[in-house]
């Protein structure tokens, strides 16, 4: 079955830091990998997503991610982090099930905290 | 672009009642619509998968007649919590896609159910 395992609950970092969250999946076949960040009271953002080809995908805001298949891991990460990247940041990996249905499947999140 | 409103942001009902929560993609064709239930400090968790004019798909587990879902336009999908209870207070998170994949979901900002 897929799954996807963040390690990490929460971490905090100071601003300007480096970051990186942890990802790893479990999945028979090539994944469809994303990363999302969830503020407060708002919905879910895309931040970035790997399909295939470069397994080094540029997403908004200036985070970056990692596929490698070996490690079936997909990491997150950015150079320097703004006090306004504090929120939680999902993993998903994407893939079919029971044929032509798409799904989902999330990380249970880790809580970024930025400390001034 | 890519915007999803929901509606109410947040509603407090009486144990025995049922409550409707509307999903709209404001700026594009949603082909596929995705509801999600979020527990506190969880991760998202995938209810059902609908396609406009067609029946939703139910994640294992799901009760079909508690959670009615309807995709009757592109731009609209209804979920239904019919005789509503205290266990099925929750976040609940709709989310679009141009493409019967669903490879790329766009979130809206949820729904704060809260059962008396």
């Amino acid at each position: 079955a897929q799954s996807v395992t963040q390690p990490d609950i929460h971490i905090t970092v100071s601003e300007g830091a480096s970051l990186e969250l942890r990802c790893n999946y479990s999945y028979g076949a090539t994944p469809y990998l994303f990363w999302y960040v969830q503020s407060p009271g708002q919905g879910l953002q895309l931040l970035l997503k790997y399909f295939s080809g470069d397994t080094l995908v540029q997403g908004i805001k200036g985070f970056e991610a990692e596929f490698k298949r070996s490690q079936s891991s997909f990491n997150l990460r950015k150079p320097s982090v703004h006090w306004s990247d504090a929120a939680e940041y999902f993993c998903a990996v994407g893939h079919y099930s029971g044929g032509s249905n798409y799904k989902l499947t999330f990380g249970k999140g880790t809580l970024l905290t930025v400390n001034p | 672009g890519a915007v999803v409103s929901q509606h109410p942001s947040w509603v407090i009902c009486k144990s025995g009642t049922s409550v409707k929560i509307e999903c709209r993609s404001l700026d594009f064709q949603a082909t596929t619509m995705f509801w999600y239930r979020q527990f506190p400090k969880q991760s998202l968790m995938l209810m059902a998968t609908s396609n406009e004019g067609s029946k939703a798909t139910y994640e294992q587990g799901v009760e079909k007649d508690k959670f009615l879902i309807n995709h009757a336009s592109l731009t609209l999908s209804t979920l239904t919590v019919t005789s509503a209870h205290p266990e099925d207070s929750s976040f609940y998170i709709c989310s679009a896609s141009v493409s019967t994949r669903g490879d790329t979901q766009y979130f809206g900002p949820g729904t704060r159910l809260t059962v008396l």
